[in-house]
């Protein structure tokens, strides 16, 4: 079955150093969409990526789906303690199919 | 709109008991998932509704886990007998079609089994 995975599992980074994560799916996706689980809350959604080496920025967030439609990153620059969290990136096979989460990556943020 | 919600945010229950657990989801998604979320296992998809209708159930743990979904702004899910290996963090999420769409999580409820 499908699967999709993230590294890494955890990243600790000082305070405005830049950070990613990188996801990977083992199928074509139809889209990639990015959630956001501050520690002790609930995942929010942020973004959704839809066409072929798309590139989405939120501020100092960077969102990049891969050409291959198979992999995304997401890149924060100058990192702050309001980062802090585990990022989940998540995608369906076809707009018609369930999406699958990958595990997530857990970043800390030492002020 | 008050978002996905979901209660009890805490459930602190003895092994062998029923739980149920309730959710309402926003007004006008078509799709309402269950999720639970472990350190070891993370977030994993239980079962999801269509228009009230289980479209798949295959995370759905074993035979103690059940779900319904008797009208769209309703949805319980029961674990009969408990056991201490059931706690987790337990997620309602809810989304106007399937795939394409983003998905809303309620605040979850917190479930300990001892």
């Amino acid at each position: 079955g499908q699967q999709v995975m993230q590294i890494p599992q955890y990243q600790h980074v000082q305070e405005g150093e830049d950070f990613t994560t990188y996801c990977n799916s083992s199928t074509t996706l139809s889209n990639i969409q990015w959630y956001k689980q501050r520690p002790g809350g609930h995942p929010v959604f942020l973004i959704q990526l839809v066409k072929s080496g798309e590139v989405k920025k939120q501020k100092r967030l960077t969102f990049q789906f891969g050409e291959a439609k198979k992999n995304s990153s997401l890149h924060i620059t100058a990192t702050q303690t309001t980062d802090v969290g585990t990022y989940f990136c998540a995608g369906p096979k076809t707009s018609y199919d369930k999406v699958i989460f990958g595990p997530g990556t857990s970043l800390s943020v030492i002020p | 709109d008050a978002g996905v919600i979901q209660s009890p945010r805490h459930e602190v229950t003895e092994m062998g008991q029923e739980v149920t657990l309730r959710c309402k989801p926003i007004s006008g998604h078509d799709y309402l998932f269950w999720y639970r979320q472990t350190m070891m296992r993370g977030l994993e998809l239980l079962i999801y509704f269509n228009n009230n209708v289980p479209i798949d159930d295959s995370g759905m743990p074993e035979d103690r886990f059940s779900a319904k979904m008797p009208n769209a702004s309703f949805s319980t899910l029961k674990i009969q007998p408990s056991e201490p290996r059931d706690s987790a963090v337990y997620f309602c999420a809810s989304s106007l079609r399937q795939g394409a769409y983003e998905q809303y999580f309620g605040p979850g409820t917190r479930l300990t089994v001892t």
